[in-house]
């Protein structure tokens, strides 16, 4: 059974890059689509962008310009960068793993606790 | 952008039958999928590619989708069923992934 664990700052400061890691146990991070998911407090789930290697990312749109993924096969970790962070981006950040089914569409099937990152002075 | 529309909430007494629907313009060819989210915890897939049902999910738990709507339907909702509910789709292009806004349900 695959387990995923994020890891970074709880706090970033505003116009700072949030940085995290999302480590991979019990299986290999290799073919395998990952992303990562946020969810700000009360509110609904958005989804932020999906990595294989880290020539082949799909990002939201809406978020595109800030955001880099980025795969570590050797560690089996995958990582997100957000750029210049305003209190906006304060939420619940969670990996996930993609599986790939029917005509190629990705859905998650195992999630990662969730890590809270807070923007703020 | 693209939307997934869900009623904020949805109210059921022990036993009955819950619907929960999804609505979408790419849906009629797109699969959903749904997820449910209990207080402080990690979302679980309930329902993925519109009907079926992964390993571990109740039989009580079952989905359908037609034309623009999905809909996810509980058969027999039990109290440990209350939680958030959200729907995920992607776009005509298959780029843009989103959730729908989520659905309440209460089950007293």
């Amino acid at each position: 059974q695959v387990q995923l664990q994020e890891s970074g700052p709880g706090l970033v400061k505003p116009s700072e890059t949030l940085s995290l890691t999302c480590t991979v146990s019990g299986g290999s991070i290799s073919s395998y689509y990952w992303s990562w998911i946020r969810q700000p407090a009360g509110k609904g789930l958005e989804w932020i962008g999906r990595i294989y290697s880290s020539a082949r990312a799909n990002y939201n749109p809406s978020l595109k310009s800030r955001v880099t993924m980025s795969v570590v096969t050797s560690n089996n970790q995958f990582s997100l960068k957000l750029s210049s962070v305003t209190a906006a981006d304060t939420a619940v950040y969670y990996c996930a793993r993609d599986l790939v089914g029917t005509a190629g569409a990705y859905y998650f099937d195992s999630w990662g606790p969730g890590t809270l990152v807070t923007v703020s002075s | 952008s693209y939307e997934l529309t869900q009623p904020p909430s949805v109210s059921v007494s022990p036993g009955q039958t819950a619907r929960i629907t999804c609505s979408g313009d790419a849906l009629p060819k797109k699969f959903a999928y749904w997820y449910q989210q209990k207080s402080g915890q990690a979302p679980v897939l309930v329902i993925y590619e519109d009907n079926k049902r992964p390993s571990g999910i109740p039989e009580r738990f079952s989905g359908s989708s037609s034309g623009t709507m999905a809909t996810l339907t509980l058969s027999g909702a039990q109290v440990e069923d209350e939680a958030d509910y959200y729907c995920y789709s992607t776009d005509s292009s298959g780029n843009l992934w989103v959730f729908g806004g989520g659905t309440k349900l209460t089950v007293l």
